[in-house]
């Protein structure tokens, strides 16, 4: 079945410092990414489409100078988190499309900001 | 029992019993819904999915029934098993492409033995 990965699984970071995310599809293409985030006990929250070769788009309320997504390939988005801090916290998730009805997640990357 | 905690309500039910977990769905354009499962610390496990123009889809002990008169999914698991344990979303692709899906709330199935 298709693939995705994240890397990395967990990282921690000083607050203020800037941590990036990748996701990658590993067996398949994927012209569009979907970025969640998920803090504890609650559901996926969608964060922003990334398209490859084009500029991500946010959902309401999420701060895309925050949050810099870039689609360089078809088998890699990246999430940048910048100047961190403990409200971001939180489980990010990839998902990659396949096709218009499969839609392929990764495994997470646990973020936890000192 | 059912019960209702502060983010996500648990079902708890014995090993060997059938398990009903319900979504409601929030867009009645909705053309297409999905079930996950999410076991801690992972990311979701596609279980089974239904398209807006079928009322009932079966799996391998999987049953996902849609009402779409009063925009409610539900998940049937059948003699439910220790590994069913973890916490289920339903999901709907809304509007505007991309295959964009809207989360639910999510339900913890807790199996007993």
């Amino acid at each position: 079945g298709a693939v995705v990965s994240q890397h990395p699984s967990r990282v921690i970071c000083k607050s203020g410092t800037s941590v990036k995310i990748e996701c990658r599809s590993l067996d398949f293409q994927a012209t569009t990414m979907f970025w969640y985030r998920q803090f504890p006990k609650q559901s996926l929250m969608l964060m922003a489409t990334s398209n490859e070769g084009s500029k991500a788009t946010y959902e309401q309320g999420v701060e895309k100078d925050k949050f810099l997504i870039n689609h360089a390939s078809l088998t890699l988005s990246t999430l940048t988190v910048t100047s961190a801090h403990p409200e971001d916290s939180s489980f990010y998730i990839c998902s990659a499309t396949l096709s218009y009805n499969e839609q392929f997640f990764g495994p997470g990357t646990r973020l936890t900001v000192l | 029992g059912e019960s209702v905690g502060l983010h996500l309500p648990t079902l708890s039910v014995q090993e060997g019993d059938n398990s009903i977990i319900n979504c409601a769905y929030s867009n009645s354009a909705s053309d297409y819904f999905i079930w996950y499962k999410q076991e801690s610390g992972k990311g979701p496990q596609f279980i089974i999915d239904i398209r807006s123009n079928m009322d009932k889809r079966q799996g391998q002990r999987v049953t996902v029934l849609l009402n779409k008169t009063v925009k409610h999914l539900s998940l049937q698991i059948a003699a439910t098993q220790p590994g069913d344990s973890a916490v289920y979303f339903c999901a709907e692709r809304g509007s505007g492409g991309y295959n964009k899906l809207i989360f639910g709330a999510g339900t913890r199935l807790a199996v007993h033995p």
